[in-house]
């Protein structure tokens, strides 16, 4: 069964450094998303795309966050400047109709 | 913005039992949807409810999506060690392709 990939699945920075996460989404879907959850908290939309644009973004996804579908397959996150509040587990998604499906997941920890 | 809160926040049961929980916003969402997750893994979606009132099964799971749009419940029946995860509701405003808002979580533990 077709499933989204996430690489790293553990990503350790310093504070202030860039780090960039990436995600391979199920072959035919055509929306995607990146969700984050803090430590025992609740997933929290950051931003979906489509059509090589961004479609909606959260309050959380401001200028230190960008995203990028760089190539036919790819589908990137990056954070410009990271903070310690940053640490968390950042989770890709893709849909094709109605239903998301989610990767495994990056865990982001900010030093 | 818009919040969806889990009950009860976590269960404690016994292999065997039935479990019971729900979501409730204080706005209306068109889709509702179920995921589970286990412990370092993504949600994994469990059943999706797309018509208010409907009642949707997927093996010992049962879900409803409340006639008011602002609530759905999520049953399992006998319950097996491999239940044990945390469980999201999720909304969604309109039909399919946007932002999901999650809910708090309900954590299951199965007592041996």
């Amino acid at each position: 069964e077709p499933e989204v990939t996430q690489t790293p699945s553990h990503q350790v920075t310093q504070m202030g450094q860039e780090v960039i996460l990436r995600c391979v989404p199920i072959s035919n879907h055509l929306y995607f998303y990146w969700y984050r959850q803090i430590l025992g908290q609740k997933v929290e939309f950051l931003v979906s795309f489509y059509n090589n644009e961004i479609s909606e973004k959260s309050e959380i996804f401001d200028d230190q966050f960008s995203v990028e579908r760089p190539d036919g397959s790819n589908f990137t996150l990056k954070i410009r400047s990271t903070k310690l509040e940053d640490s968390a587990m950042y989770f890709c998604a893709s849909s094709s109709q109605d239903t998301q499906y989610f990767g495994p997941g990056t865990r982001l920890t900010v030093l | 913005g818009q919040q969806l809160n889990q009950s009860p926040q976590s269960m404690f049961i016994q292999e065997g039992e039935d479990v019971s929980m729900n979501c409730t916003s204080s706005s209306i969402f068109n889709t509702w949807l179920w995921y589970k997750q286990d412990p370092g893994e993504g949600p994994v979606l469990l059943i999706a409810l797309y018509k208010a009132g409907e009642l949707t099964s997927n093996g010992r799971l049962t879900a409803q999506f409340g006639i008011t749009r602002k609530d759905s419940f999520l049953n399992i029946s006998a319950s097996i060690p491999s239940d044990v995860g945390i469980y999201f509701c999720a909304g969604e405003t309109n039909f399919g392709n946007e932002k999901l808002t999650f809910g708090t979580g309900t954590r299951l533990t199965i007592i041996p």
